[in-house]
Formats: C-alpha cells, structure tokens, sequence
C-alpha cells in the first residue's frame, strides 16, 4: 500500500503570504490519480485539483498543484481569509485510495 | 447540481450494528462508482469501501474488511454501509462521495456526512 506523507503538519502564515504543501509518497504515483482536499471546520471535503494539476470546477486559480513520481506540492498564491483549513493530499491505485494525514493551514 | 444526504448515524456500544444510507439526487446514479470515506477525531481522512456503479464490484480498507458491507439500490438512488462488530476505532464522521475514474482520478462530490460513536 502506498504511503502519503505531508508536510508541514500546521503551516501558520498571514493572509496575503504563499501557502506551499508538500506530500511525499513511499512509491511511485501515477499523476493522473494524485488529488488535493480541502477541508474546512464542520464541512465536507472538496476536491481543489486532480490529475496532480488540474483545478476542479469553480476553485480559483490561486490553487495550484505540481510533481511526479513521489513528490507533489499544493501552492496557493496568496492566502484568502477563507483558505485557512486542513488540506489533504489523496492517491489511488490498486483498487485502494489513501490520504496523507493532513496539513493545518492556520492563521499566524 | 449533486446532492449527497447520509443517515443512520447514532450512539452504538461495542460490538454492536449500525446501518448508514446516502440518497443521492441530481446525477445518474448507476453511471458511478459510490465510496464511503470517514475521519475520525482528532485525525484525518480514510477511505473505508468503494462499489461499481453496476454494484457487482466492492472493495474495503483492511480495518473494516469482513465487518462493513456495502452496497447499493440503483432503483432507489441509495448508496448504503452495514457495519457490524463495531469498534472504538470505527468512532466517526462517515461521509458518502461520488468517483470519478479515468480523466483524474477523484472523489468529486461529498455529503455532509454522518457521525458515528462506539462507546458503552
């Protein structure tokens, strides 16, 4: 089973600054099955990219994603009031889909 | 618009049953796979079981293997989770997702979820 780490655990910056997340795998991922989360307090999770760099539906371009192979990264651009959640990184293959354990973007 | 709406959740002591159900409205639903994926306290996400959109194909995390069954009513757009010999760790918010395979592998609509206690 593939393994996602993220990092940093908590990530505390000022809104305006530049988020970067990393999630690092124990192998291999295919780009096309490397997506990000998004998950706000007392909400569900929604997808923000796919495909390691696609943008999903109706989230703005301040998100991006990037890598290959074991490592990809999460930027936003500039930090918005609203961007201050818990971002996971999610893999699938093997008929099996994991998570990274999760990155806390707080509000320094 | 997709609309995902769980049930069932509650208050279960160990080792005890419990039935979740996901009406789903505003897609086709046969034409998906559906999943269930859970976040318990304090921790992140995980993915608990995933059916084909015909629901002749399932799959299971390791943790729920042989004690969660899915399954689906395509009659009645209804994606559900039957998990027996419930344990502290199964303690919860499970959510239903809708997947997307091929073009970004994803899952691409949420419910808002259910929460689950295991406790005596």
């Amino acid at each position: 089973e593939i393994v996602l780490t993220q990092s940093p655990g908590t990530l505390s910056l000022s809104p305006g600054e530049r988020a970067t997340l990393s999630c690092r795998a124990s192998r291999s991922v295919s780009s096309s099955s490397l997506a990000w989360y998004q998950q706000r307090p007392g909400q569900a999770p929604r997808v923000l990219i796919y495909s390691t760099s696609s943008r999903a539906t109706g989230i703005p371009a301040r998100f991006s994603g990037s890598g290959s192979g074991t490592d990809f990264t999460l930027t936003i651009s500039r930090l918005e009031p609203e961007d201050f959640a818990v971002y996971y990184c999610q893999q699938y293959g093997d008929s099996r889909w994991t998570f990274g354990q999760g990155t806390e973007v707080e509000i320094k | 618009e997709v609309q995902l709406v769980e049930s069932g959740g509650g208050l279960v002591q160990p080792g005890g049953s419990l039935r979740l159900s996901c009406a789903a409205s505003g897609l086709t639903f046969t034409n998906y796979a559906m999943s269930w994926v859970r976040r318990a306290p304090g921790e992140g996400l995980e993915w608990v079981s995933l059916i084909s959109g015909s629901g002749g194909d399932t799959y299971y995390a390791d943790s729920v293997k042989g004690r969660f069954i899915i399954s689906r009513d395509n009659s009645k757009n209804t994606l559900s989770l039957q998990m027996n010999s419930l344990r502290g760790e199964d303690t919860a918010v499970y959510y239903c997702a809708k997947v997307i395979y091929g073009s970004g592998t994803r899952f691409d609509s949420w419910g808002q979820g259910t929460l689950v206690t295991v406790s005596s």
